[in-house]
This record gives C-alpha cells, sequence and structure tokens, in this order.
C-alpha cells in the first residue's frame, strides 16, 4: 500500500464545474497537508495546506480533511482552462523531520 | 527574486561524470529539502538539510549521493559517476522552520540529462 495515494486521472470537468480532487494517506499519525499543482515540465506550486479537520477555504479553493478516514481532498469552484495540470498531495508525518511524503497526482483537465 | 533559486536549470552529464546541483533557499529561510522527480513518477523525499547539518538523509542513495548545506554558500546535492537511472528532475525546497505546519516551496529545479 502507498502511503499517499491519488487516483492518476485524467478528471475531465468543463469550464465553471467544480474539480474535486482525492487524496488518501496510510499513516494515522500524519500531522499535515498540503496540495501543490504542477504545470508540465514546471516545478511545484504551493496552493494551500490543512491540518485540522474540516473544511479550509482559500479562493476558488477548498482543502477538506478527515483524519477519521484518512482522508484529504481539494475542491476547485468555477474550473478554469488554466487549472489544467498535476494536483499533487503532500503529507508531513512531522517526526523529527518534515519531510513530505506525495503521491503522484491527478492529471485535471478543464475544457472550455 | 526572493524564491528559491537552483542551477542550473539543465545539466548533461556523460555516464561516469560527476554532476552538482545547487540550491539557495528562499530569503530568511535555513531549511532545506532536496526531491526527486523520475520521468512519469511522483516526487520522491532524498534529504532534509539545516546550515551545517544533515537532519534526515533517509531518501537517499547509499552510494554515490552527497549532500551538504555550509554555513556560507548554497546547498549542495553532488552526484558521482552518474547512471542513466539519475537521469531526472531534482527539486529543492525551503521552508521558514521545522514543525507543523511550515510550507515548503519548491525552486524552478534541475534537470539532469545523462547520456
Amino acid at each position: 500500500q502507498k502511503e499517499v495515494e491519488q487516483n492518476s486521472g485524467p478528471l475531465s470537468v468543463p469550464e465553471g464545474a467544480i474539480a474535486s480532487l482525492n487524496c488518501t494517506y496510510s499513516d494515522r499519525g500524519s500531522q499535515s497537508f498540503f496540495w501543490y499543482r504542477q504545470y508540465s515540465g514546471k516545478s511545484p506550486e504551493l496552493i494551500m495546506f490543512i491540518y485540522s479537520n474540516g473544511d479550509k477555504e482559500d479562493g476558488r479553493f477548498t482543502a477538506q480533511l478527515n483524519k477519521a478516514s484518512q482522508y484529504v481532498s481539494l475542491l476547485i469552484r468555477d474550473s478554469q482552462p488554466s487549472d489544467s495540470a498535476t494536483y499533487l498531495c503532500a503529507v508531513n508525518k512531522n517526526r523529527n523531520t518534515d519531510k513530505l511524503i506525495f503521491g503522484t497526482g491527478t492529471r485535471l483537465q478543464v475544457f472550455p | 527574486n526572493a524564491g528559491v533559486m537552483q542551477n542550473p536549470r539543465h545539466l548533461v552529464r556523460r555516464r561516469g561524470q560527476e554532476a552538482r546541483l545547487r540550491c539557495s533557499p528562499m530569503k530568511g529561510h535555513s531549511h532545506v529539502y532536496w526531491y526527486r522527480q523520475l520521468p512519469e513518477e511522483g516526487l520522491k523525499f532524498m534529504v532534509y538539510l539545516q546550515k551545517e547539518n544533515i537532519i534526515d538523509e533517509s531518501g537517499m542513495p547509499k552510494e554515490r549521493f552527497s549532500a551538504e548545506f555550509p554555513k556560507e554558500g548554497p546547498s549542495i546535492l553532488r552526484i558521482q559517476q552518474v547512471v542513466r537511472g539519475d537521469s531526472a528532475a531534482y527539486f529543492c525546497a525551503s521552508s521558514l522552520g521545522t514543525g507543523s505546519p511550515y510550507e515548503q516551496y519548491f525552486g524552478p529545479g534541475t534537470r539532469l540529462t545523462v547520456t
């Protein structure tokens, strides 16, 4: 079992729709969770992080965390073609090290 | 530009040569992380350093790879006697501190090609 799992996609949504990206993790002791966006050939760009159960909103993005289910998601409202990218979920176990464990990413395609 | 800087952006080495990748963290950041992304694969943690200290090298291959972050100057990831399997994008990230949560910001990466 991978430590961080994501559906590779592609997830295709029409422009203006809500895109829902999901991530599960195996280590129940994981502390904080990050979403990065990576365009092809570019470096990961931090979107947001979450560490408490519930929802956290930042503009068009909402991160949701459910530690009991070991599940974290990212919602993108009013999706735009420019949102088309690979979305990486990363987990920090925060045990004497801040290394991030990444999922393999979900490719999102937003079509006009 | 106060972001994380990496150089070179592209590096071509022949098998058996050495590769040196450099990373300057974001201004004010003293924590540096190196990750590797193989083609069509996810990002894999390699090593976490603070100034003059290696904190976690659990992701670093046991042979040929080394990293340092001296008191002055950038962090260096060194790969000796490169092989074709070392071809990948190497990303450096930096953070302000440790503990949860401190965001890690990534540099543009160095794309290493071994011929």
